[in-house]
Order: C-alpha cells, then sequence, then structure tokens
C-alpha cells in the first residue's frame, strides 16, 4: 500500500466546476509536490511546497490552486479547467525538498477528465 | 541544467532472464542522487531503486540493481529474474544537491515481461 494517500481516484468535471484534489501523507514528510502527466510522457512538476509554503511553482495557470493546510495535507483547487487539462495528477512527499538522497514517494494518481 | 536519457522507448523480455534498462545523465554538479521509478498501467509511481554520486558500491534491492558508472554517467537498472509483474513504463530520475531540486526525469522506457 502506499504511504501517500490521494483521493479521489477518478474524476469527470466539467469546464465550469470547481473541484479538488486531495493528498495526504503520514511520513513526517516536509516537502509535498504536485505532478501533472499525460499520457505516455513523464510526470511535470507543477508545483512544490516545503514546510507548508509554496517554494517552487513552475508557471502554472492560476486555474490550478494549490493549498498546504498542513505538513500531512496538500490540496490543488480547479476551477474552469480546459480540455487539454485532462491527465493524471501526482501527488508526492519528501523528507526535505533540498536533499538530493531523499527520493520522492508517490501516491496512486487522481485521473482527471474534463469534459 | 541537468539532463536524463532513456534511449529505450521500449523493451521486450523473456519471463525469468535479466533486462538492462539504460539510462544515461547530464550534470555539471558533484553531488546529485539517481533514482529509479516503475509505473504499471495502474498510474501509481514506485520508488525502486536509488544511488548516490558519492557512493561508490552499486546499489541493490531485492531483484534490481543500479549499474552506476560515473564516469560514462550512466546509471542502468539491471531487472533479474523477470515476472509477468514486472511489465510497466520505467522512468530514470535525478535530484541534485543544491537549492530547489526538483526531480528531473527521463522519457521513459516501457518495459513488457513475456511467459
Amino acid at each position: 500500500d502506499t504511504e501517500v494517500t490521494q483521493t479521489p481516484k477518478h474524476l469527470v468535471m466539467g469546464m465550469t466546476n470547481k473541484k479538488s484534489l486531495k493528498c495526504e501523507q503520514h511520513m513526517g514528510h516536509r516537502a509535498m509536490y504536485w505532478y501533472k502527466q499525460k499520457a505516455k510522457k513523464p510526470p511535470e512538476l507543477m508545483f512544490v511546497y516545503s514546510y507548508e509554503k509554496l517554494s517552487i511553482n513552475e508557471s502554472v495557470p492560476s486555474r490550478f490552486s494549490p493549498e498546504c493546510p498542513n505538513s500531512s495535507l496538500l490540496n490543488l483547487h480547479l476551477h474552469a479547467l480546459q480540455p487539454e487539462d485532462s491527465a493524471l495528477y501526482l501527488c508526492a512527499s519528501s523528507q526535505d525538498q533540498g536533499g538530493y538522497n531523499s527520493p520522492l514517494h508517490f501516491g496512486n494518481g487522481t485521473r482527471l477528465t474534463v469534459t | 541544467a541537468q539532463k536524463i536519457t532513456q534511449t529505450q522507448p521500449g523493451m521486450f523480455v523473456q519471463e525469468k532472464e535479466a533486462v538492462t534498462l539504460d539510462c544515461t545523465y547530464d550534470t555539471s554538479d558533484q553531488s546529485y542522487g539517481l533514482f529509479w521509478y516503475k509505473q504499471p498501467s495502474s498510474g501509481e509511481m514506485i520508488f525502486l531503486i536509488y544511488q548516490g554520486s558519492y557512493d561508490e558500491q552499486n546499489a541493490t534491492e531485492g531483484r534490481y540493481s543500479l549499474n552506476f558508472q560515473k564516469a560514462r554517467k550512466s546509471a542502468n537498472l539491471v531487472i533479474s529474474a523477470s515476472q509477468l509483474g514486472d511489465s510497466a513504463m520505467y522512468f530514470c530520475a535525478m535530484r541534485r544537491n543544491s537549492g530547489n531540486t526538483p526531480l528531473v526525469f527521463g522519457k521513459g522506457t516501457r518495459l513488457s515481461v513475456i511467459a
């Protein structure tokens, strides 16, 4: 079983909907990440939180809004998405942000379809 | 800038045979970490093995081993005694040891194990 839990597993939403993706980890990790993965491509970094503060935003459109309520939780709020935003969204955590020997642990992902 | 290259888009291997997945990297840093991840069709990104740039011994984890050749900047994954459940996409990735260091992925290799 993965130690990073993502909900929901699947999500279908219209372009005018507002939805949220949730991620939770209980490994005591202080860095959390959102990645977006299109089919047959590697994951692309979207956001990084370190000690509950946003440290990296990879020029992600504002229709994606991350939130880190506490060290265990990470949300991704979605609003007015486009069909091209359909993808697998992966959450990950690591012991800290800067350590090169600290692996990222990923959740199962949320498969998002925008209609 | 750091870069990961996986030159094999797809590989086939007979069950119970060993297989090597290639990975080369490019970085000017002295301190870095190399990781391999497995992604089955279900979507979860599973951490397999880690090799640090200063590690003199090749990393091993069960049936996985990492053939690390620092001078050639290669970090190939060797899977011994392949099983049908090993069929998946495999990503090589790297982290640097400086500041904000997101995980950088290669394009991946799709491994198919044949009975």
